[in-house]
């Protein structure tokens, strides 16, 4: 088991393009989340997964952003028509959900986003 | 809503000395985590030590503990005999039920030789 991990590491992309960013989580994980941290900033939670089913999102996920978890395996986020202010750092998290209340989240190394 | 306040940017003692972390929220939730995140430059965010809202009893991780003061909804960090790898971002992070995360902005360590 290598941990959470996410590609790419770094996506620089023209203002308007649209970008996909991939995370596969810890195998058999069944909670898959999605955080974004702007610079000087802490992690912001966008949307979360239990296996395939979206659960919720925020209300910083615009209509241009999507994101997508497949027979509950990994999951992809694509942001259509980018903006400077997306910017950011991508951070996304999995966990083994049981029902209890605590279940550790862990981290992968995250996609750090520059829209020019 | 939820939320955390760090109110110390940054951070800066030298190696082998204690320094304390501060780090306040707001939760009209009676049972809750409340976690430290280490965030080391370029690298991914790691636990450091967690602190269930029903223990009144402070959590303790080798050199990390934590004063949890419940009523005053303050959750601070100690670092004893610091370490220069302990250099990094800090993040204080409050779990409800829901599972997700709350953040606080950070606080950037850095341990001097």
């Amino acid at each position: 088991d290598t941990g959470v991990s996410q590609n790419p590491r770094h996506k620089i992309t023209k203002r308007g393009q649209n970008v996909t960013f991939r995370c596969d989580p810890i195998s058999e994980h069944n909670r898959l989340y999605w955080y974004r941290q702007t610079l000087g900033q802490g992690p912001e939670f966008l949307t979360y997964f239990q296996n395939e089913a979206q659960l919720e999102k925020s209300r910083l996920l615009s209509d241009r952003f999507s994101a997508e978890r497949p027979k509950g395996s990994f999951s992809t986020l694509e942001i259509q028509r980018t903006e400077q202010g997306d910017s950011a750092m991508y951070l996304c998290a999995s966990s083994s959900f049981s029902g209890i209340f605590y279940n550790e989240q862990f981290f992968g190394p995250g996609t750090r986003l520059t829209v020019l | 809503a939820q939320t955390v306040t760090q109110s110390q940017p940054e951070m800066s003692v030298q190696e082998a000395e204690t320094v304390t972390l501060s780090c306040t929220y707001d939760t009209s939730e009676n049972n809750y985590y409340l976690f430290w995140y280490k965030q080391p430059p370029s690298r991914q965010m790691i636990l450091v030590i967690r602190q269930e809202a029903y223990k009144q009893q402070n959590a303790t991780e080798n050199r990390f503990s934590v004063n949890f003061q419940k009523a005053a909804k303050s959750f601070s960090l100690k670092i004893s005999d610091s370490q220069l790898g302990d250099t990094a971002m800090y993040f204080c992070a409050f779990m409800p039920y829901s599972q997700k995360l709350v953040f606080g902005q950070g606080t950037r360590l850095t341990i001097n030789p």
